[in-house]
């Protein structure tokens, strides 16, 4: 069974601060990962996916991938209130069906 | 104006009642996926259907059924066979995996209350 770790938290963060969201693997041949943003009641939100290895940034977020530690990481600057959510890592699984597996969340909230 | 519509948003069922949830994309991708959520917990695959009539199960499948006649339509229709069915249901599409970029997007979500 194909696992994916994150610390449910809560992280609590002051408004403008670095958050940084963490995620760890079991799939050492997971080539795709992915975080999604889901408010209280929502769907997901795709928010960001990196494929190679190192830091792809996008606006106020910035994802890390370090394949040989098997873990991707989600930092968000200058936090704002309305970041407050929780945040979800998804894995691509290896071996051909390259369904993602989902990780159970982290909630985030960014106090004024 | 393309994405993934699901309905309805509320549903409330009676024990020992199949229910069958819709879900309609118009994003043109060829694959389609169904998950349950339940509070507190990560998204667990039911079934998914990366061409047209043909479909697999997921993690868990027991108590679901599907079909995909039309590369734009999934629906899951929740059998009184399924224990605990009271959950949110979410509707998701992708171009076909293994493709770059090969991203999951969701449609709004289907709460299921079964008394």
């Amino acid at each position: 069974q194909k696992e994916v770790e994150q610390n449910s938290g809560p992280l609590s963060v002051p408004e403008g601060a670095i958050a940084s969201l963490n995620c760890t693997y079991s799939d050492r041949g997971s080539q795709s990962f992915f975080w999604y943003r889901q408010y209280s009641g929502k769907s997901p939100e795709l928010i960001m996916s990196i494929y190679s290895n190192g830091d792809k940034e996008d606006g106020r977020f910035t994802a890390q991938l370090n394949k040989a530690s098997q873990y991707v990481s989600l930092l968000i600057r200058d936090s704002q209130p309305s970041d407050s959510a929780t945040y979800l890592c998804a894995v691509e699984a290896s071996g051909g069906s390259y369904i993602p597996t989902f990780g159970r969340g982290t909630s985030l909230i960014v106090h004024p | 104006d393309g994405g993934i519509t699901q309905s309805p948003k509320y549903l409330f069922r009676k024990e020992g009642q199949n229910v069958t949830l819709s879900c309609e994309q118009n994003l043109n991708h060829d694959a389609m996926y169904w998950y349950r959520q339940d509070p507190g917990q990560g998204l667990r695959l039911i079934y998914y259907s990366q061409i047209v009539n043909d479909f697999q199960k997921g993690d868990i499948a027991e108590g679901y059924s599907v079909s995909r006649e039309k590369k734009e339509s999934f629906p899951l229709t929740v059998t009184s066979a399924q224990k605990n069915p009271t959950a949110f249901y979410l509707c998701a599409s992708s171009l076909t995996p293994g493709q770059v970029p090969y991203e999951q997007y969701f449609g709004p979500g289907t709460r299921l209350t079964v008394t």
